[in-house]
């Protein structure tokens, strides 16, 4: 069963700082990883995916990396801003017959003006 | 296009009484999920729905969860009887990805259904 694991839960950090969101999975055998973001009531926006023979995706400030024989993808925020304040959930695909996503808890992000 | 629709928004009920919460999924897409949130399990699959069959309804929890696709443009979820334990968001996704792993796709989430199972 496929687990994945985001670390750290909560990061709180001042505005214009380099943060990095850390995400782990057990099950390598994966199709694609993606990085959410979730505002407080509302849905999932995706940020980035990684099809399973890319190493990074790249978008604006966001840059993800995905090191599949390790398990593991980091989500680089540069420069951040009160504006990315959020919960960034990673979310790894598997096909068994469909697309299995299977999501981390998530980490709650506050960067502070 | 207005993306993936939830309703209601808020659902606020008393234990053992019935709940049906509707997904409007975006135009063309022809796999449909359903997730719970909770704070101490995060987003779970409960459905996956594609060209309105059931596909995987492995994390339904129990009987008391049902849920239906009578046309590609609507689906729900229903709950009976409810119960505390039942209280969390749930979430509503859409997707054109198609079966077999052709194509992978990503998720459109609705802004989801809190629930509150008094």
């Amino acid at each position: 069963k496929q687990e994945v694991t985001q670390i750290p839960a909560a990061l709180s950090v001042p505005e214009g700082e380099n943060l990095v969101l850390n995400c782990s999975f057990t099950d390598s055998a994966i199709y694609n990883l993606q990085w959410f973001r979730q505002d407080p009531g509302k849905g999932l926006t995706s940020l980035l995916l990684i099809q399973s023979s890319q190493r990074e995706q790249t978008s604006g400030r966001l840059n993800a990396s995905l090191d599949k024989s390790s398990g593991r993808s980091t989500l680089y925020i540069a420069a951040s801003q009160p504006g990315d304040s959020a919960t960034y959930l990673c979310a790894v695909m598997l096909l068994v017959g469909y697309q299995k996503v299977t999501f981390g808890i998530g980490t709650k992000l506050q960067v502070i003006p | 296009d207005a993306g993936v629709i939830q309703s209601p928004r808020h659902e606020v009920t008393e234990m053992g009484q019935e709940v049906t919460l509707r997904c409007k999924p975006i135009s063309g897409h022809n796999s449909l999920f359903w997730y719970r949130q909770t704070m101490m399990r995060g987003l779970e699959l409960l459905i996956y729905f594609n060209n309105n069959v059931p596909i995987d309804d492995s994390g339904m929890p129990e009987d008391r969860f049902s849920a239906k696709m009578p046309n590609a443009s609507f689906s729900t979820l229903k709950i009976q009887p409810s119960e505390p334990r039942d209280s969390a968001v749930y979430f509503c996704a859409s997707s054109s990805g198609l079966a077999g792993g052709a194509r992978s796709d990503t998720q459109y989430f609705g802004p989801g259904t809190r629930l509150t199972v008094l």
